[in-house]
């Protein structure tokens, strides 16, 4: 079975830099696997951040950025705020026309 | 606006089936496909398939096959979300997601409860 990896946990300090990542046990990752990311605060829906690889949904600040680092893709916070506390996820299209959502990354800024 | 709107909570029994509605607006809806993704309480997010909303073609997540069934009522613009045999362990949120190819817009979710 195919697993999409993800941090379980990162923390940044405020103002600071951070990179998620989202692996595949069994490939490295590119654009055929259609990497998008989601953000989640706890009880709200997931808010799209980044789709299509990297097209950025309406409103999403600029110091959000994604990229691919290794045979991975990359969900990259430069300048950290506080508001950016919450759960990340990534998903991946694979092969037979499903989806396969990373497990989370839990973010603290402190 | 570009919108998804979803039924309300529901609360079943086990072995009890659900149907959960989805009804999108301010966008076309044949143009598009509608997954359904859903979330355990204090868990990740898990897709479970994904229908055509133009043609009814449908993708399930294999876990959920012979379980689910997802349908379209173009003339309403609604996606249907049916889980039968209910357990314990489908109480969840579950979400409805425009999909072309990400999950651009969501719908507010709603909770199922399966208790005896």
């Amino acid at each position: 079975q195919t697993v999409v990896t993800q941090e379980p946990s990162l923390s940044v300090s405020p103002g600071g830099t951070v990179t998620l990542t989202c692996g595949l046990t069994s490939a490295s990752i590119s654009t055929s696997y259609h990497p998008s990311w989601y953000q989640q605060t706890p009880g709200q829906a997931p808010r799209t951040l980044f789709y299509s690889t990297n097209i950025r949904s309406s409103g999403v600040p600029d110091r959000f950025s994604v990229s691919f680092l290794g045979n991975k893709a990359a969900l990259t916070i430069t300048g950290a705020q506080a508001e950016d506390e919450s759960d990340y996820f990534c998903v991946l299209f694979l092969d037979g026309g499903t989806w396969v959502f990373g497990g989370g990354t839990k973010l603290t800024v402190l | 606006q570009v919108q998804l709107v979803q039924s309300g909570d529901e609360v079943k029994k086990p072995g009890a089936s659900v149907k959960v509605a989805c009804k999108a607006s301010g966008y076309s809806f044949t143009s598009y496909a509608t997954s359904w993704v859903r979330q355990a309480p204090g868990h990740g997010l898990e897709w479970m398939g994904w229908i055509n909303n133009n043609n009814g073609d449908t993708s399930y997540a294999q876990r959920f096959q012979g379980r689910v069934t997802m349908t379209t009522d173009t003339p309403t613009r609604t996606v249907f979300l049916e889980l039968r045999s209910l357990r314990s362990d489908d109480t969840a949120v579950y979400y409805c997601a425009r999909t072309l190819d990400a999950f651009d817009i969501w719908g507010q979710g709603t909770m199922v409860t399966v208790s005896p």
